[in-house]
This record gives structure tokens, C-alpha cells and sequence, in this order.
């Protein structure tokens, strides 16, 4: 397997723009995760899905953050109007099972809102 | 509610000493306990888990952790430290009902 892959690698946008951030978790994991990380407030987890339905979206940080998992293979993480502040890097994350079992990360977007 | 303290943001460390990165975390219930390193510009990697049994977990590269539960820690530890090894480390934490929650993390520098 390739691991959980994550497009695009880097995104430069203007404030206003929307953003749209895409995951491909590993064949066969139930859970998918969302996760930003700055250097102030650390790895937070935004949301994640268990077989596709959203499970707990608490850490989404306001209404311009939606994630969306149609299928078992696909994910996306939307942001619209996106804004400086919003700038971070954005990892995917799949596994097995959602406390005991190992995440294996996607090698994250850099997001950057000029 | 879970929570993880990495009480060094940096770590600095001769090649070849030994090296030790400390964690401390609260849970309710019983805690399931992980290491993951994370290099430059690449996303976090699985080091060791510690779920039960031994106290004593081995993992990936050399790394081991020491679950102590009187002191409601899991240092991470490597008797031989290599440049290779500076990265960003984090440690995290379940009680099986909730999602993993992370530390800050840890930047572990090896000096040559």
C-alpha cells in the first residue's frame, strides 16, 4: 500500500479563496482524521469519520470548515472563505480503530493564506 | 478528559549518550500510551505503543518507553543516541473510548 496519500503538497491562496484539501486513507481502515498543526497551539484534531460518517467534528474551528468522506477511499477538507489565520499544515490521518490502534499519517498540505 | 504534558519543548543531546524524552499524562480509566516521531516536512510516524503487559516497550530504531503508572508516566528512551534521531516527537494518549489526544511535542536535537 502507498499509505494515506494527501494532495496538494502545498497551497498558496489569497484571503477569501476557498481551499480545498483531499486524503486517501489506506485500503481498509475504518477511521480517518483530520488534523492541523501550528507552531502555537500544537497538533489539534479537527474531526474524524468512522466508515464514513462524520463522528466528532468539535475540534472544526468555525462554520468555514467542512469535511466531506463520500467514499471509503476519499476525503476533503473545504475551507471557505479561507483567512491568514488559517494557515497551518493540515495532516490526514487512517486506522484501524480510533484509540488503541496505530494512525498512519499522510505526509500533510502546507497551507499558506496570503 | 485525557491530557498529555511534554514538559521539554527541546531536547539536546551528545551522539552517542544516552537520551530521554519525558512524558506525562492524565486519564480516566486506563490509559493506552504512544510515541510517534515526526522528521522535517513529513507527517507523524509510529514508534511504540504501550497498551498492556510489559512495562517495558520496545519500539522502532532502537527507541523504548517505561510505563509507570505510580507516576502516571511513559518516557521515551534510547541508550545511544544518532544525529539521525533529531526530530520532533510527540506523545499521546487514549482510554479507549476517545480519540488519541497529542502533546506539543518535543524537538530532540543529537549533536555530532
Amino acid at each position: 500500500d502507498a499509505g494515506v496519500i494527501q494532495s496538494p503538497r502545498h497551497e498558496v491562496t489569497e484571503m477569501g479563496q476557498e481551499v480545498t484539501l483531499r486524503c486517501k486513507p489506506i485500503s481498509g481502515h475504518d477511521y480517518l482524521f483530520w488534523y492541523r498543526q501550528t507552531m502555537m497551539r500544537g497538533l489539534e484534531l479537527l474531526i474524524y469519520f468512522n466508515n464514513n460518517v462524520p463522528i466528532d467534528d468539535s475540534g472544526m474551528p468555525e462554520d468555514r470548515f467542512s469535511a466531506k468522506m463520500p467514499n471509503a477511499s476519499f476525503s476533503t477538507l473545504k475551507i471557505q472563505p479561507s483567512e491568514p489565520r488559517d494557515s497551518a499544515v493540515y495532516f490526514c490521518a487512517s486506522s484501524p480503530g480510533y484509540s488503541i490502534e496505530t494512525q498512519y499519517f499522510g505526509p500533510g498540505t502546507r497551507l499558506l493564506v496570503l | 478528559a485525557q491530557s498529555v504534558a511534554q514538559p521539554e519543548d527541546q531536547v539536546n543531546v551528545a551522539e552517542g549518550n544516552p537520551l530521554t524524552v519525558k512524558c506525562t499524562y492524565s486519564v480516566s480509566g486506563n490509559p493506552y500510551l504512544f510515541w510517534y516521531v515526526q522528521y522535517p516536512n513529513r507527517g507523524l510516524q509510529f514508534l511504540l505503543k504501550y497498551i498492556t503487559g510489559d512495562n517495558l516497550v520496545k519500539g522502532s530504531y532502537g527507541f523504548e518507553a517505561e510505563f509507570n503508572k505510580s507516576q502516571t508516566s511513559f518516557h521515551l528512551k534510547k541508550p545511544s543516541a544518532l544525529v539521525s534521531d533529531s526530530a520532533l516527537y510527540f506523545c499521546a494518549v487514549s482510554n479507549g473510548n476517545t480519540p488519541l489526544v497529542f502533546g506539543k511535542g518535543t524537538r530532540l536535537s543529537v549533536i555530532a
